[in-house]
């Protein structure tokens, strides 16, 4: 069985620009969470979308914002970069709506200049 | 405000040695407390979790101690191996109804020396 599959696994980006990354969750999995995690911490909860609704939401800006679509795949979107969005972001997965058992996919490095 | 205080920061362990990493939290509506490994440029993966009605979990050489009333909780790792040599996270899940994620503390180096 597939894993937690994102892309892309590597971007680099402008200050400025917008970026959107993608996550497929398990099959099966009907939650999907990001994460931002900088080099040298603990991944940051941003998001986490239950049957295509958001339903938590962690200290980020409004530049930040994710959908989940009706095969449970989701994005995230990053709008007006800055240099401080450099991290990776991580996705995970799991079957009901709360973060246990949760399994992460192998995140899409970005890196903003 | 970090809510998973996690210690050492870094920890060397001879081969065969047991590795021990500390977490503690505050808020006692956590209700489920796992541990992910992570290798460099991979995702976390999960290791071990334990719920706080259990003072002790087994998974191979991988043992949770869970302190209800001191609100600590430990991972254990017996016979270590250079392949266990990774960063170490402990988390924790709030109980209540919203959703809030994993709260992650800040990680543990792990070295172990052959």
């Amino acid at each position: 069985d597939a894993g937690v599959t994102q892309s892309p696994t590597h971007l680099i980006k402008t200050r400025g620009q917008h970026v959107t990354l993608r996550c497929s969750p398990i099959s099966g999995h009907k939650s999907v969470s990001w994460y931002q995690q900088v080099l040298g911490q603990g991944p940051q909860f941003i998001f986490q979308y239950y049957e295509k609704e958001e339903r938590g939401r962690g200290n980020f800006p409004d530049r930040f914002s994710a959908r989940q679509f009706p095969n449970y795949s989701s994005e995230l979107n990053v709008n007006a970069l800055l240099l401080g969005d450099s991290a990776l972001y991580l996705c995970a997965s799991s079957w009901g709506r709360r973060n246990t058992e949760a399994f992460f996919g192998q995140g899409t490095r970005l890196t903003v200049v | 405000q970090q809510q998973v205080k996690q210690s050492p920061q870094s920890l060397i362990v001879q081969k065969g040695g047991i590795s021990i990493i500390n977490c503690a939290y505050e808020n006692t509506a956590f209700d489920y407390f796992p541990w992910y490994q992570q290798f460099p440029g991979k995702g976390p993966a999960l290791l071990i979790a334990i719920r706080p009605d259990v003072s002790e979990k087994k998974e191979g050489r991988f043992t949770i101690s869970f302190n209800k009333s001191a609100k600590q909780f430990s991972l254990h790792i017996m016979d270590s191996q250079p392949g266990d040599s990774a960063t170490y996270f402990c988390a924790a899940v709030y109980s209540g109804g919203g959703a809030d994620g994993l709260t992650f503390g800040k990680g543990t180096h792990l070295i172990i020396q052959p």
